[in-house]
């Protein structure tokens, strides 16, 4: 069965230093991996996906992810952290070996905040 | 485009009365979504549609739950009648696809449902 994880309820991360999200997925096939990030009191915005091609992707915000097949993560990161990107992070996975029906899984979320 | 709009946005209600809940998608987008957001159980997938047609009502939890597509620029999702364990944030998403193909989910602001 498909499955994604993510491993840390909440990560803490200073102003200005590196963050790193953690996503970690299980599928029969080949994946389509995304990240959508919830501000408080908002919906959900898509910030970036990785569909096939460069396993490095860019997304809005400065946000970057890295799709390591071997490993089967896809972990969100960016190198200077913004108190602004404070939020909760979603990681969501398609096996798209299964082409019936709609079987986007999503992770639990990831809050992160960032301290001045 | 205003993107999806949802409403209301905040509901108070008590327990026992109908609850509906309000959704325009975006223009074109072929698919809508009903999620339904709890701290317990995360992001569920309630039910979608495609052209209008709802095609996967697995996720709606049971009988109470109802959900209609009249046309392309209108869903409802009525809740009747309500339970306090129905307090959630229930969001509407549209896409120009199933979202798992490559394309963006556009998500609502949410409609924050308290049943008392």
């Amino acid at each position: 069965a498909q499955s994604v994880a993510q491993p840390e309820d909440q990560v803490n991360v200073a102003e200005g230093n590196p963050l790193t999200v953690k996503c970690t997925y299980s599928v029969s096939g080949n994946p389509y991996l995304f990240w959508y990030v919830q501000y408080p009191n908002r919906g959900l915005q898509f910030l970036l996906k990785y569909i096939t091609g460069d396993n490095l992707v860019k997304g809005s915000y400065g946000f970057e992810a890295e799709f390591n097949k071997s490993q089967t993560s896809f972990h969100l990161k960016k190198p200077s952290a913004l108190v602004s990107d404070s939020a909760l992070y979603f990681c969501a996975v398609r096996d798209i070996s299964m082409d019936s029906n709609y079987q986007l899984i999503w992770g639990a979320g990831t809050k992160l905040i960032i301290k001045p | 485009d205003a993107g999806v709009i949802q409403s209301p946005r905040h509901e108070v209600t008590e327990m026992g009365q109908e609850v509906t809940l309000r959704c325009k998608p975006i223009s074109g987008h072929d698919y809508l979504f009903w999620y339904r957001q709890t701290m317990m159980r995360g992001l569920e997938l309630l039910i979608y549609f495609n052209n209008n047609v709802p095609i996967d009502d697995s996720g709606m939890p049971e009988d109470r739950f109802s959900a209609k597509m009249p046309n392309a620029s209108f869903s409802t999702l009525k809740i009747q009648p309500s339970e306090p364990r129905d307090s959630a944030v229930y969001f509407c998403a549209s896409s120009s696809d199933r979202g798992d193909s490559g394309n963006t989910i556009y998500f609502g602001e949410g409609s924050w449902l308290t049943v008392v």
